[in-house]
């Protein structure tokens, strides 16, 4: 069946560090959202990703997506205390009617 | 703030009870999905309508039943609760109903749910 893995699961680093989280599927896909949830909040919609090979960037976030559509990434750069939070993929399921989420990397950023 | 809104925030029961959680979706917004998240599963989809039908089911427990009424607010209700239902609920909602093309989902605030 179709399996989103997403990696690492949690991931502490120095404020002014890079951040990469990766998310790897099974089969191909359609297309690709990317959600951040802050501690004690609600996941929120941060990107939808649909061309192979497509790169987005917002200001120190930048999202790929596989040149196979099996894959993508989210890169933070110099990351600050207010990239703090768990990012989630979601992935279309095999129905097309709903979606299937990661299990999220959790960021800690260290002032 | 996501326009979508659910009640209430905070519920406390006991295993055996029933609850209903209630969600109303952004202006517009046909399509409803909830989810149920705990430590150590993450994000589970439950359950999806659009317009008022039955879209998709995940993973919902048969002591789980939702539906979504003509003015499309939701309702989430669980029955002959345990222990392990304690979680977080969310309900999210969307413009359209299926995942193939661009299709935002916005979340509430979600109903954190413990049973004792």
């Amino acid at each position: 069946g179709q399996q989103v893995m997403q990696i690492p699961q949690y991931q502490h680093v120095q404020e002014g560090e890079d951040f990469t989280t990766y998310c790897n599927s099974s089969t191909t896909l359609s297309n690709i959202q990317w959600y951040k949830q802050r501690p004690g909040g609600h996941p929120v919609f941060l990107i939808q990703l649909v061309k192979s090979g497509e790169v987005k960037k917002q200001k120190r976030l930048t999202f790929q997506f596989g040149e196979a559509k099996k894959n993508s990434s989210l890169h933070i750069t110099a990351t600050q205390t207010t990239d703090v939070g768990t990012y989630f993929c979601a992935v279309p399921r095999d129905t097309g009617n709903q979606f299937y989420f990661g299990t999220g990397t959790s960021l800690t950023v260290i002032p | 703030d996501s326009g979508v809104t659910q009640t209430p925030k905070h519920l406390i029961t006991a295993t055996g009870q029933r609850v209903t959680l209630r969600c109303s979706p952004r202006s517009g917004d046909l399509s409803v999905y909830w989810y149920q998240q705990s430590l150590d599963q993450g994000l589970q989809f439950l359950i999806q309508y659009y317009n008022g039908e039955e879209r998709a089911k995940g993973n919902i427990l048969e002591r789980f039943s939702a539906q979504q009424f003509p003015d499309l607010h939701s309702e989430l209700n669980l029955s002959s609760l345990e222990l392990g239902d304690s979680a977080l609920y969310f309900c999210a909602s969307s413009r359209r109903g299926s995942s193939l093309g661009y299709n935002e989902q916005f979340f509430g605030p979600g109903t954190r749910l413990t049973v004792l």
